[in-house]
């Protein structure tokens, strides 16, 4: 089984909601990553967590929070955003972070958020 | 810095003519290079990956070789059909799980 899963498939929300998207893998990777993408670009990366720890940020605003409550799941909580955050955001999940494995990421489907 | 470069494109084909999308790449060491497809509405998917100079990766009729010589990793296909029309990814890894994509090609082939 190669496959990540993200729910919800698309989000809409206002400036003043909290919601969450998820995201699942039971490949037993150890690596888990959300992007952000725009359309017609190339994903951008956000976090990256290894070994169920925070390993990158990539200086991205408080108002998204990511979570890996254990090693299959990945969370990301979202509040106050703008409608500049509208984007799709991807999950993905890859088998080790050490040195030395080749680093081929599975991505999900990805979550279409819109914020008004 | 590490970076991915390749034709932006839009490509527009003609069903069954060959494909060619230029991947270049500047990294220290010896990264790992993938080329990732994405359809419409879709996801990422690993189209092939290669982890060593002259390493060719294929699948579904697609091939790219790692020259290192070069610094390039050039998507291929013989012939191509109506289902691959998608955004094509050139990526490498460099350091501790980064993964570096270039700006993408989007490809239409046409009946």
């Amino acid at each position: 089984d190669t496959e990540v899963t993200q729910t919800p498939k698309h989000l809409v929300m206002g400036m003043t909601n909290k919601k969450s998207l998820k995201c699942e893998q039971h490949m037993g990777h150890r690596a888990m990553y959300w992007y952000k993408q725009k359309a017609k670009k190339p994903p951008e990366l956000m976090f990256v967590y290894s070994y169920e720890k925070l390993s990158i940020n990539e200086s991205v605003p408080s108002r998204f929070s990511p979570e890996c409550p254990n090693s299959s799941l990945l969370n990301l909580h979202l509040h106050a955003l703008q409608p500049e955050d509208s984007a799709l955001y991807l999950c993905a999940s890859s088998q080790d972070g050490t040195r030395g494995a080749d680093g081929t990421q599975y991505f999900g489907p990805g979550t279409r958020l819109l914020v008004l | 810095g590490n970076s991915v470069t390749q034709m932006e494109g839009p490509v527009t084909l003609s069903e069954e003519a060959f494909l060619t999308i230029n991947c270049t790449y500047t990294a220290t060491g010896y990264p790992s290079l993938f080329w990732y497809v994405q359809y419409p509405g879709e996801g990422l998917q690993l189209l092939l990956k290669a982890t060593k100079a002259d390493d060719k990766g294929s699948n579904k009729g697609f091939e790219a070789t790692y020259r290192k010589e070069t610094t390039s990793f050039h998507l291929e296909k013989g012939s191509v059909q109506v289902s691959d029309s998608a955004v094509y990814f050139c990526a490498l890894k460099t350091s501790y799980d980064k993964v570096i994509f270039g700006p993408g090609t989007s490809l239409s082939v046409i009946p």
